[in-house]
């Protein structure tokens, strides 16, 4: 069983809109990190946070921003959405220093 | 710029015949090179892991070969069961600079074993 959650699981857009995804992190995994994995692909780096500071970008525009928080919760916001931002985003934590990555299940994104 | 190549794309095997992936990297500063499972609808999972000064590791049916020398690794799944039917990703880590901690995954391989 995963420990890391995200929410929401669907979820429907308008392009231009903006969004905030949402993820619990596993227990003591103070890095966490976003990707977004488009049909057919693996995923994509898009940004890393550890102790509530971002220390790592993918080549993603600045429209895509996010938090973390100390109980170990994050969020990845998107502005001005396109078409293109059609995908399942990805949340991933771990403990600074271990390797592992724990993956949510994902929010499947769709802006029409 | 793709830096992790996966083949094949697609794979189809029989039950019990031996499955496997090929992965080749390009950056150097790769320092942990990792395989994930994602089923339809779910996350990816962490199957098996090799770091570089390691040649072959070992876990059950899943077993990495790794080459430093042709920055190359490869997932073999002996025994294939129709519940390993999946996609598999390899990736690698950045143990270094300002990339560290970014994972680049492959492309992908959907795995088919037919009972």
């Amino acid at each position: 069983e995963t420990g890391v959650t995200q929410s929401p699981t669907h979820l429907i857009k308008t392009r231009g809109q903006q969004v905030t995804l949402r993820c619990s992190s596993q227990s003591g995994h103070n890095t966490v990190s976003w990707y977004q994995q488009a049909l057919g692909q693996g995923p994509q780096f898009i940004f890393q946070y550890y102790r509530e500071e971002e220390n790592g970008r993918g080549n993603f525009p600045p429209r895509f921003s996010g938090l973390q928080f100390p109980n170990y919760s994050s969020e990845l916001n998107v502005n001005a959405l396109e078409l293109d931002d059609s995908a399942l985003y990805l949340c991933a934590s771990r403990l600074q220093g271990i390797y592992g990555y724990t993956f949510g299940s994902g929010t499947r994104l769709t802006v029409v | 710029q793709q830096q992790v190549k996966q083949s094949p794309q697609s794979l189809i095997v029989q039950k019990g015949g031996i499955s496997i992936i090929n992965c080749a990297y390009e950056n150097t500063a790769f320092d942990y090179f990792p395989w994930y499972q994602q089923f339809p609808g779910k996350g990816p999972a962490l199957l098996i892991a090799i770091r570089p000064d390691v040649s072959e590791k070992k876990e059950g049916r899943f077993t990495i070969s790794f080459n430093k020398s042709a920055k190359q690794f490869s997932l073999h799944i002996m025994d294939s069961q129709p519940g390993d039917s999946a996609t598999y990703f390899c990736a690698a880590l950045n143990a270094g600079g300002t990339s560290y901690g970014k994972l680049t995954f492959g492309q992908g391989t959907i795995l088919t074993v037919h009972p």
